[in-house]
């Protein structure tokens, strides 16, 4: 499977401000997409992020509040934009491998985002 | 009705012994299904994918799908203290999105 990372890590932010997120994976994948888990909860899926043209979101998720670029076939970066305390959650990019396309989806560590 | 539903937990099991997972699912096109395990404080790892009515085992997982009851389990045989974590069940449709359930916590006591 591909490797994939992300930074930062972790931070800690202030209300109203931004944080841009980035995922990089080791090799070409078709499929990228960005989840969030808030604390104690499972997975959503925030957008499918396109290639070459605008991400794809979910129900309940806009591309003012979270603008994502995906300028090549291994990177990928999500922003999280003007923050509350209710944006505190792990972000996480995941891929499906290859080119080709296939049927498993792996994650990367994740970012830990608390705002203040 | 939501999407993917897993047994609640969360799930104490002794050391040694099966732990069992179930999860169901209402969209009746899913083709795909997956057991993801995560440990507090990092990400879902991908432990088994099953796409076949019938049993796949993998180690001392198998996961079980039943495709006309919409249910797909997995269970953890000779339960060891690092299978402590939660279990998520997700769900590929015709696309590539996955749907996840809420998961299920397991801990293996020693």
């Amino acid at each position: 499977s591909a490797v994939i990372s992300q930074k930062p890590s972790r931070d800690i932010c202030q209300r109203g401000t931004s944080l841009t997120i980035q995922c990089q994976v080791d090799s070409q994948v078709t499929m990228m997409f960005w989840y969030r888990q808030q604390p104690g909860q499972s997975l959503t899926l925030i957008a499918t992020a396109n290639q070459g043209s605008e991400a794809t979101y979910e129900s309940g998720f806009v591309i003012d509040k979270f603008p994502i670029s995906r300028p090549n076939l291994t990177f990928s970066t999500l922003t999280v934009s003007n923050m509350s305390p209710e944006d505190s959650s792990i972000y996480l990019c995941s891929v499906v491998s290859g080119l080709a396309g296939g049927n498993e989806q792996f994650f990367g560590p994740g970012t830990r985002l608390t705002v203040l | 009705q939501k999407e993917v539903e897993q047994n609640s937990g969360p799930l104490s099991v002794p050391e040694g012994a099966i732990a069992s997972l179930n999860c169901t699912y209402s969209d009746r096109v899913s083709q795909s299904f997956f057991w993801y395990r995560q440990y507090s404080g990092k990400s879902p790892e991908l432990i088994m994918s099953i796409y076949s009515n019938g049993d796949k085992e993998d180690g001392r997982f198998t996961a079980q799908l039943n495709k006309a009851s919409q249910y797909v389990s997995l269970l953890i045989r000779d339960s060891q203290p690092s299978d402590s974590a939660t279990y998520l069940c997700a769900v590929k449709t015709n696309d590539y999105k996955l749907s996840f359930g809420a998961g299920t916590t397991v801990t293996v006591r020693a």
